[in-house]
């Protein structure tokens, strides 16, 4: 199992709709939970972070589930401003990298 | 200059040459990385420094080497360039080497051809 896994997606929704991403991880002992956002040949930028209460920004929500290892993130009333790839991001414990990065989900918001 | 600077933006570079790719950051971050990113792939970490004076290895680091002379500058050279390291490359920092948030640079996109 990847340490970090993601639907690639595309998810292609219309203006105006929720939609949500998943990510699972595989290391139960990780503690740090982020969420990037990267536009098309452009760099990562972190979105939020994710806490263990569930956290919301505006009309980003994300929430963590440690029973069974996983993240998401829900955005709400979608702009076409939000068409991006998502990175679901965790801490790792094995290698030489502090953080893992999932290949992201690519999200397309169509007027 | 604010946040993280790569220099060049892209670059075509002819198989077997060398290649250093710069890094700077004005944050007095302690923590720098190198990753590659590839369709498919994700980012790929090559080379990390979590403070200066110290490298070390990531997942990728074949064909790569770094240097950590000072808190602000992380130089990646590639010694004798191969097609297989055509890739954006992304230099990244955090103020800690644990698990920190990371801020990264605009990327280079490299081309071996």
């Amino acid at each position: 199992r990847k340490e970090v896994e993601q639907d690639p997606g595309p998810f292609n929704v219309p203006e105006g709709a929720t939609v949500a991403f998943n990510c699972t991880y595989s290391n139960s002992a990780s503690q740090s939970f982020f969420w990037y956002r990267q536009d098309c040949r452009k760099e990562p930028k972190l979105l939020m972070s994710v806490y263990s209460s569930g956290n919301e920004d505006g009309r980003f929500t994300a929430q963590l589930n440690r029973a069974s290892q996983y993240i998401s993130l829900l955005i709400r009333d979608s702009k076409l401003s939000d068409s991006a790839t998502y990175l679901c991001v965790v801490n790792s414990y094995s290698g030489n990298t502090p953080l893992v990065f999932g290949k992201g989900t690519r999200l397309s918001v169509i007027a | 200059i604010a946040g993280i600077t790569q220099a060049p933006t892209s670059q075509i570079l002819a198989a077997g040459r060398r290649m250093t790719l710069r890094c700077t950051q004005d944050m007095r971050h302690n923590a720098m990385y190198w990753y590659r990113q590839d369709l498919g792939l994700g980012l790929r970490l090559i080379h990390y420094s979590n403070t200066a004076g110290t490298t070390g290895k990531g997942e990728v680091p074949d064909g790569y080497s770094v240097s950590r002379a000072n808190t602000d500058d992380f130089p990646l050279t590639l010694a004798s360039a191969v097609p297989s390291q055509t890739s954006v490359y992304f230099c990244a920092s955090s103020d800690s080497a644990g698990p920190d948030t990371q801020y990264f640079g605009p990327g280079t996109r490299l081309t071996v051809l």
